[in-house]
């Protein structure tokens, strides 16, 4: 049971290039949400998904897209980097959502944007 | 505006001794709090949670107390282990929000 993997662990991006994010899980939890940590900060809520098919902004989505096509995928899209994403984003999911429930984190993608 | 604050940003305890890492929160509508335990390099994973129904919950090592009236949780780990050195992450969340919301963590370093 692999639970919540990400890829790539590490990417370096030049400003203005996009790219995806990848995350999925086996466990057939209906809810997936992606968080950012900077440095001295706490984890914050760029988006989330309660299903296939359903999406939703959470704290600081701008310049972020995100797609649910399927259960277990929830890719995150950077369209046009900006050194201000550089972080690292942690995939997390839940068998149907984050109240009174635990969220399974994926290891992390550490993202540099130049 | 922090809703969750940890204002330790590190704490140093020798092997064995009681650690004590501390949590407080602004937003009176959280009913469930959690304790999350991060190495470098891996994503967080729970620890132990509590709900604002109650005031103390242990699992092993590990205990969380909530004071609801001073807004204030602590985690209690006895005794302290060499593997207990990782970030902790308390965080919290009132019923139907979207996700968690995080305090900034607390950098845990155990002594031998």
């Amino acid at each position: 049971n692999a639970g919540v993997t990400q890829t790539p662990k590490f990417q370096v991006l030049k400003t203005g290039q996009s790219m995806t994010l990848q995350c999925a899980q086996d466990m057939n939890h209906e809810y997936m949400s992606w968080y950012r940590q900077d440095p001295g900060m706490g984890l914050r809520l760029i988006h989330y998904s309660v299903g296939a098919g359903i999406t939703d902004q959470g704290e600081v989505p701008n310049g972020y897209n995100v797609s649910r096509s399927t259960t277990e995928d929830f890719p995150l899209r950077l369209l046009s980097a900006a050194p201000s994403q550089t972080s690292v984003y942690f995939c997390a999911s839940t068998p149907s959502g984050p109240t009174n429930e635990k969220l399974f984190f994926g290891s992390g993608t550490q993202l540099s944007v130049l | 505006d922090q809703q969750v604050k940890q204002n330790s940003p590190s704490l140093s305890v020798q092997e064995g001794r009681i650690s004590i890492l501390n949590c407080d929160y602004t937003n009176s509508m959280f009913d469930y709090f959690l304790w999350y335990k991060k190495y470098p390099a891996e994503g967080p994973t729970f620890l132990i949670s509590i709900s604002s129904i109650k005031d103390k919950n242990e699992d092993g090592r590990f205990t969380v107390f909530l004071n609801k009236s001073a807004k204030h949780l602590s985690l209690h780990i006895v005794p302290s282990q060499p593997g207990d050195s990782a970030v902790y992450f308390c965080a919290a969340i009132e019923g139907g929000a979207d996700g968690l919301t995080f305090g900034k963590g607390t950098h845990l370093i155990i002594q031998p």
